[in-house]
Order: structure tokens, then sequence, then C-alpha cells
């Protein structure tokens, strides 16, 4: 089973460029999350879809950030325009739930993103 | 606010054993998760618990105590390749969404 893959793995932007962050979460899962970690902070919680749904988006920071998933299938977190807080360690994590127990979600490796 | 406490590094010896706490404070509480996290990788996950006390895997036991908002990860005969940071997450709410403390460095030596 592939696992949940982002892309690019590495992003240098300058401040007020755009840039889009890509995952593809494990065939079938419905949940999608993203998660960002900030100069080796807490991993913090931007957003839940369930399937194309945006089911919880309580953790994006401002309108600078857009997420999508067309479909229910991949994910895409668009910044734009981009500042130097922005800097971090983006996460994917997808999940599929059976009954009331959730066996934990699978993350992707994360895209670094550095705004210079 | 929400909030996990958790040590920020920690060092031990191959083949000893290692116990990582984890303290929260949240609005809700539906269970513990532990993760693991190698350099440049992935975390995965480790376990989780939902009610009071110990579950084993392999090497790796959590355990919980909801009256005191407590749970730690132990680590049993250590190997370098534990070295790592270990997250823990607590599940808040029926969303599944995790809030995730700061992380432990665990630096295993010779």
């Amino acid at each position: 089973e592939a696992g949940v893959t982002q892309f690019p793995s590495h992003s240098v932007i300058e401040k007020g460029q755009t840039v889009t962050l890509r995952c593809d979460p494990i065939s079938g899962h419905d949940n999608l999350y993203w998660y960002r970690r900030v100069m080796g902070k807490e991993i913090k919680f931007l957003l839940h879809f369930v399937k194309e749904s945006k089911q919880d988006e309580s953790g994006m920071p401002n309108n600078r950030f857009l997420a999508e998933r067309t479909g229910g299938t991949y994910s895409t977190l668009k910044v734009q325009p981009a500042e130097l807080e922005d800097s971090g360690v983006y996460f994917c994590a997808s999940s599929q739930l059976l009954g009331q127990v959730p066996l934990g979600y699978t993350f992707g490796s994360g895209t670094r993103l550095t705004v210079v | 606010g929400q909030s996990l406490e958790q040590p920020s590094e920690v060092t031990a010896v191959e083949g000893a054993i290692v116990q990582i706490n984890c303290t929260y404070q949240t609005s809700g509480f539906y269970g513990l998760s532990w993760y693991q996290q190698h350099d440049g990788g992935a975390p995965t996950f480790l376990s989780y618990n939902a009610l009071d006390g110990l579950e084993e895997t392999g090497r790796f036991s959590s355990f919980l105590s909801r009256s005191d908002s407590y749970g730690y990860l132990l680590l049993q005969e250590l190997q370098m390749k534990d070295s790592a940071s270990y997250f823990c997450a607590v599940r808040v709410d029926s969303s599944y969404k995790l809030i995730f403390g700061s992380g432990t460095r665990l630096l295993v030596r010779p």
C-alpha cells in the first residue's frame, strides 16, 4: 500500500510569492488533515477534510492560506502571498476509521517551506 | 487554551529503559496518541490510549491516567535506531483532530 505522498519535499520562495503544496493520501482514506510545525515547536492542526468537504478549518492561520481537495482525492494547500512566518514543515495525514477506534494517522514526510 | 507538556530532550544508554511523560490540559479528551519522528521523516503512529491503563506493543508501552491528565511512553531495550523525536497528541473531539505536544528528542548513546 502506497503511503501518504507530499510534494515538493522542499520549497524555498521569496516573501510575497505564491506556493502550492500537494498531498496524495492513501487511496480510500476519506479523512485528510493538514498540520504544520514551525521552528521546532508543536505540530499544529490546520484543517480536516472528509472527502471533498472541509470538516474543520479552525487551525488555518489567516486568509492567505487556501486548501482544496478536488473530487475527494488529492489536496492542495496554497499560500498566497507567503510571509516569513509561514516557514516550517507542512505535514499531510490521512486516516480511515474502523468503527469507533482510530488506527492513527498516516503522515507524509512533509514539505519543508522556507520563505526568505 | 489547550496545551501538552513533555520534556524537550532525553538521553539514555543503549539497552536501557526510558520513560517520556506527557501532561495535558485540553477542552476535551477522547484519547492520547504517541508518534515517533526521525529527522526529515514522517511522524509514525506508535500507540493510542483511550482508557486508563497500560498498552503494550513490543518494546513500547503507553500508559494513561485520565484523572491525572497524564500519560507516558515507555521504551525498553533501547536501540540506537530509537533516537528520534516523540510526540504525544490528544484527540480532543469526535473529529479526530489532534493537539500535539512540542516533542521530546530522544538520544540513545552507545
